[in-house]
């Protein structure tokens, strides 16, 4: 596509549900990132995919979180159990491999847990 | 562990004034970004910075990068109101980590009044 896309834009869950966010990257972008925005925290970096496989996944902040990337394309980011604290925006990034090449984001998806 | 401070973190000026964000990181790297954000949007990327003394330019904005100091800033001339947003630094680590993990500075909202 022309962009990263991702979905939902907006996603509001009760507390303890789980949660799927969903990023489609740039055609031929072969690597992924996931970061999070937080009005404490910032922008973190989440996790980053080279293909399929997740060589970094030291921004998961618990067990609760996970990520798949399924034929080197469209990423599922799972949040199980939600707590409040993950309320944030979830944004989503290509670039056309690891390492020195510019990243393009999505929109992001803002999540709400209530 | 890599930090990236931004200063000032809140800015407010007239139209028609100069001023300078400041962007200063903690480790090596030869590669910083420049992204700009508007209310409930994306990250716009700005400038890629890409090795000692680079120098970009893009209207009003003008982005530096200073390795050895470990400083980047991003100019602003003749402020107009449309330049009002959140702007970020992010560092590059792949020259430390071997993968592209960006790391932003807090970011600097920027407001100009007529």
């Amino acid at each position: 596509g022309a962009g990263v896309s991702q979905s939902p834009s907006n996603k509001v869950t009760e507390k303890g549900k789980d949660v799927e966010l969903r990023c489609d990257p740039i055609s031929g972008h072969t690597a992924l990132y996931w970061y999070r925005q937080s009005l404490g925290q910032g922008l973190e970096f989440l996790i980053y995919f080279q293909g399929n496989s997740a060589p970094d996944k030291s921004g998961l902040p618990s067990d609760r979180f996970s990520a798949e990337r399924t034929g080197g394309s469209v990423s599922t980011l799972t949040i199980q159990r939600t707590q409040q604290e993950d309320s944030a925006v979830y944004l989503c990034a290509s670039s056309l491999r690891t390492g020195r090449t510019e990243a393009f984001f999505g929109q992001g998806t803002r999540l709400t847990v209530v | 562990e890599l930090k990236v401070e931004q200063n000032p973190l809140f800015l407010s000026m007239q139209e028609g004034k100069n001023y300078t964000i400041y962007c200063n990181y903690s480790t090596t790297s030869d590669r910083l970004y420049w992204y700009r954000q508007d209310p409930g949007k994306s990250l716009e990327s700005l400038f890629v910075l890409l090795s000692n003394g680079a120098v970009k330019q893009e209207g009003r904005l003008m982005a530096s990068l200073d390795t050895k100091a470990r400083l980047s800033t991003l100019h602003i001339t003749a402020a107009v109101h449309d330049l009002s947003a959140t702007y970020f630094c992010a560092v590059d680590t792949s020259i430390i980590q071997g993968a592209q993990k960006l790391v932003f500075g807090q970011g600097t909202r920027l407001t100009i009044n007529p």
